[in-house]
């Protein structure tokens, strides 16, 4: 049992590059998320999924999208990489929110845009 | 807009002896607490949670107090161990369909042997 893994670890980019960051989760959670954290600031949430096939935003939602294809898998993508981007991003995930569901996390990918 | 905030960055604690971290917020409508920890390269774990209905929430070493009518919760830790070591984040949620959680900035914890 995995937990959440999330794929690259690390990745450097170039301004204007694009690129997926994959998080998979194995406890058939139904609710997944996407934070990035930065210096000062905390978690912040990007974009969250309530169930396969359902995407919403977060607070800091621009310059990124998402899609929840499978169950166990949310994919954040950006398409035009801007050095405001450099972050730390982490993914989670929950059972749902029937009643104050504690959230997983994974273990982070760092993210370099020069 | 802070919704919660850390408002110290860092503690600095000898090993057995208490640690109290705090956290603040402004709505009113949050009605569920965390604690999470978080290691370097690591990501956040869960610690212990409260619940709004509750004042105190207790969990072997770590206890939760919150008081609603100062919107402020605090984490004790007894004795604190040198493992205790990380940052902790408050988070907070207004409960609802969507479980979304505010985080606070964070306080670093350095517990001294």
């Amino acid at each position: 049992n995995a937990g959440v893994t999330q794929t690259p670890k690390f990745r450097v980019l170039k301004t204007g590059q694009s690129m997926t960051l994959l998080c998979a989760q194995d406890m058939n959670h139904e609710y997944m998320y996407w934070y990035r954290q930065d210096p000062g600031m905390g978690l912040r949430l990007i974009h969250y999924s309530v169930g396969e096939g359902t995407t919403a935003k977060g607070e800091v939602p621009d310059g990124y999208n998402v899609s929840r294809l499978k169950k166990q898998n949310f994919l954040l993508g950006l398409e035009s990489a801007a050095p405001s981007q450099t972050s730390v991003y982490f993914c989670a995930s929950s059972y749902g929110a029937l009643y104050q569901e504690t959230q997983y996390f994974g273990p982070g990918t760092r993210l370099l845009v020069l | 807009d802070q919704q919660v905030k850390q408002n110290s960055p860092s503690l600095s604690v000898q090993e057995g002896r208490i640690s109290i971290l705090n956290c603040d917020y402004t709505n009113s409508m949050f009605d569920y607490f965390l604690w999470y920890k978080k290691y370097p390269a690591e990501g956040p774990t869960f610690l212990i949670s409260i619940s709004s209905i509750k004042d105190k929430n207790e969990d072997g070493r770590f206890t939760v107090f919150l008081n609603k009518s100062a919107k402020h919760l605090s984490l004790h830790i007894v004795p604190s161990q040198p493992g205790d070591s990380a940052v902790y984040f408050c988070a907070a949620s207004e409960g609802g369909a969507t479980n979304k959680l505010i985080f606070g900035t964070g306080t670093l914890l350095a517990v001294q042997p």
